[in-house]
């Protein structure tokens, strides 16, 4: 079964609202999640590095005041992406490593997200 | 620094037929290597995964790939294609963990009957 689930799985908002996507560990303590975003018919681009209990390290041209990651526990996960606008119109998906294996990397089914 | 390079965004199959996707690496260290399927509006699934233990990995779903250190390769291959083979794979490098990988741009494979 699933060992991390995303929530929602689709999303329309307006432009100009805030939207929030929960990243759950379901089977294990996730010491580390990251947070990718996928373009139509493109590779995945990492977003951010998240740890629980500290600041999560955002990637070279992603801007942390727009995409604010919260790792509030060793199985939750948000990202919130505020004051949408239609550029933001994407896939995104979160992954998980767990305490004692950072060689797998386990994703969630992933959101997709409209901003109208 | 680390990069992929996936060759071929598109191949295409007969069912039955071999599969090889292909794929080449730089990194200025020891690298993992691994390959990810991911299918319409999903996340990515671990097909496979090199960590410097045997070259040759097997994987789920009847793939291997053969880490080619000389030729900076990690080629995926399946015997025999399934439809349910159809779907979108990644290629993808990391240093030290698999969560700082840096993902080729993938290549949609097809199935025909």
């Amino acid at each position: 079964g699933a060992v991390v689930s995303q929530h929602p799985s689709r999303v329309i908002c307006k432009s100009g609202t805030s939207v929030k996507i929960e990243c759950r560990s379901l089977d294990f303590q996730a010491t580390t999640m990251f947070w990718y975003r996928q373009f139509p018919k493109q590779s995945l681009m990492l977003m951010a590095t998240s740890n629980e209990g500290s600041k999560a390290t955002y990637e070279q041209g992603v801007e942390k005041d727009k995409f604010l990651i919260n790792h509030a526990s060793l199985t939750l996960s948000t990202l919130t992406v505020t004051s949408a606008h239609p550029e933001d119109s994407s896939f995104y998906i979160c992954s998980v490593l767990r305490r004692n294996n950072q060689e797998t990397q386990y994703f969630g089914p992933g959101t997709r997200l409209l901003v109208l | 620094a680390q990069s992929v390079t996936q060759l071929g965004s598109h191949v295409s199959v007969s069912e039955g037929a071999l599969v090889l996707l292909r794929c080449n690496y730089s990194s200025s260290v020891p690298p993992y290597l691994f390959w990810y399927v991911q299918y319409p509006n999903q996340g990515l699934q671990l097909l496979l995964k090199y960590t410097s233990a045997a070259t040759l990995v097997k994987g789920i779903n009847g793939f291997e790939a053969e880490f080619k250190k000389s030729e900076t390769s990690f080629h995926l291959t399946k015997p025999s294609a399934h439809m349910s083979d159809a779907a979108e794979y990644f290629c993808a490098v990391s240093d030290y963990n698999a969560g700082k990988s840096t993902f080729g741009d993938g290549t949609t494979l097809t199935v025909k009957p």
